[in-house]
Formats: C-alpha cells, structure tokens, sequence
C-alpha cells in the first residue's frame, strides 16, 4: 500500500504565525486523514477530508485535498506552543488500512 | 465512552527473550483492531490488523505474530526477541461497521531490546 510523504520534515514558528505542511501520494484514496503526536504518546485523530471533498475546517486547522494534484495541506492558524507536535497524514484506499507517512515535526516557539 | 489500554508502558527486554504485550479496548463491540512499530522520528508501519476473533492479518514478514483471542484483546508476541525489534509499538481500534473510519490510538509501549 502506498505512504504518503509529508512536506517539510522539520517545522519551526513562532507563537502565533501560521504553519503549513503538506503531504502528497501516489495513486487513488478513499480518504486523507491527519493525526498529531506528541512527543512519545499514542496519536490523535485530528480531521478527515474525503475524495469529493476539497476544503475541511476544524477550529485553527484548515485542510485541503487536492485529487488531480494528488496532495493535501494541513493549516494551523495563529499556533501555539501546545500545538508542537509531529503531524502526520495517514492514506485511506478500499481497505481497512492506514498508510501513514513520516510525518512532519513542528515546533512552536514561545 | 470507548478507551484503549495498552501494558506495558515502557519494557526492557534482553535478546532472545520472548515477548507479550497487551492491548484491550473498551465501549465498543466488534472492532478493526491494529498493530503499528514505530522507529524514533518515523512514521507507522502496519505490524498486523484484525477484523475479527482469530483472524489476524500480518503486512509484513517479521519476528513477531498476533492473536485476538477475545473480541477486545488484541496481543502482540515474540518467541526470541531481535535487536531490531526496539522500538514504539501502538494499537489501534477502529468501528467495524462502515462509514467510522477515525482510527483511535492507545498510549503506546516502548520496547528496548538489548
């Protein structure tokens, strides 16, 4: 199954800018999921955008699904130290497996 | 509510040595269950998935093997650990009915093998 490959790896801001990852993948989905981790605990759930779906909004994140391009962007608006994390996007096809990528590390400065 | 538990939380094994972790979810009947290892600073690979009691789904060849020997208990084994085995093992539940595709995590064990 294929993995999706987050964008950038490494993200530093400061407390209150916006931070943008994006993931990108190879061939058809089902759906895209993000999920965030902190450091050295389970991961959480945090929104998931369809196939037929091209905009998503929950609280501070914003999601987009670009099918034709085959990419998808996670949004924090207005960041905040608790919002350091790793954020990962996870792949859906028709089964009932997660692909997930490697993630992208983001660190919100103080 | 539903919740996930996973033990041990943090585990030192030596080579060799055999293994057993534990996962049990609670609230929720007939789950998807998962095992996922995660290698510091990576992503998730799916270790085994099951559907239902005694059946186990295996992604990758390796060390270790599955059984769900009840409906909410999923575990995870070794007969001789691998150094190569080190690292975050996760399980995760998700609905086994359509349309609930949010996979919920627990908390995770940390597995070094010397």
């Amino acid at each position: 199954s294929q993995q999706g490959e987050e964008d950038p790896q490494a993200l530093s801001i400061q407390e209150g800018e916006n931070a943008t990852m994006n993931c990108s993948y190879k061939t058809s989905i089902n759906n895209l999921q993000w999920y965030r981790q902190n450091s050295g605990r389970g991961l959480v759930h945090l929104i998931l955008i369809r196939s037929n779906e091209r905009e998503k909004h929950s609280g501070r994140l914003r999601v987009t699904l670009d099918t034709s391009k085959k990419s998808s962007s996670l949004l924090i608006t207005a960041s905040r130290a608790a919002d350091t994390a790793s954020y990962f996007c996870a792949l859906r096809s028709n089964d009932y497996k997660l692909s997930f990528g490697a993630g992208t590390t983001v660190t919100v400065r103080a | 509510s539903q919740t996930i538990h996973q033990w041990p939380a943090t585990l030192v094994q030596p080579v060799g040595s055999p293994l057993s972790l534990e996962c049990t979810v609670e609230g929720t009947s007939n789950p998807n269950l998962y095992w996922y290892r995660q290698a510091a600073g990576r992503g998730l690979q799916l270790l085994f998935y099951s559907v239902g009691i005694g059946q186990i789904s295996s992604e990758v060849p390796q060390n270790l093997s599955a059984s769900r020997p009840q409906d909410r208990q999923f575990i995870l084994s070794s007969k001789k650990l691998l150094l190569s085995d080190s690292g975050f093992y996760l399980c995760a539940w998700t609905s086994g009915l359509g349309g609930q595709e949010t996979q919920y995590f627990g908390p995770g064990t940390r597995l070094l093998v010397l």
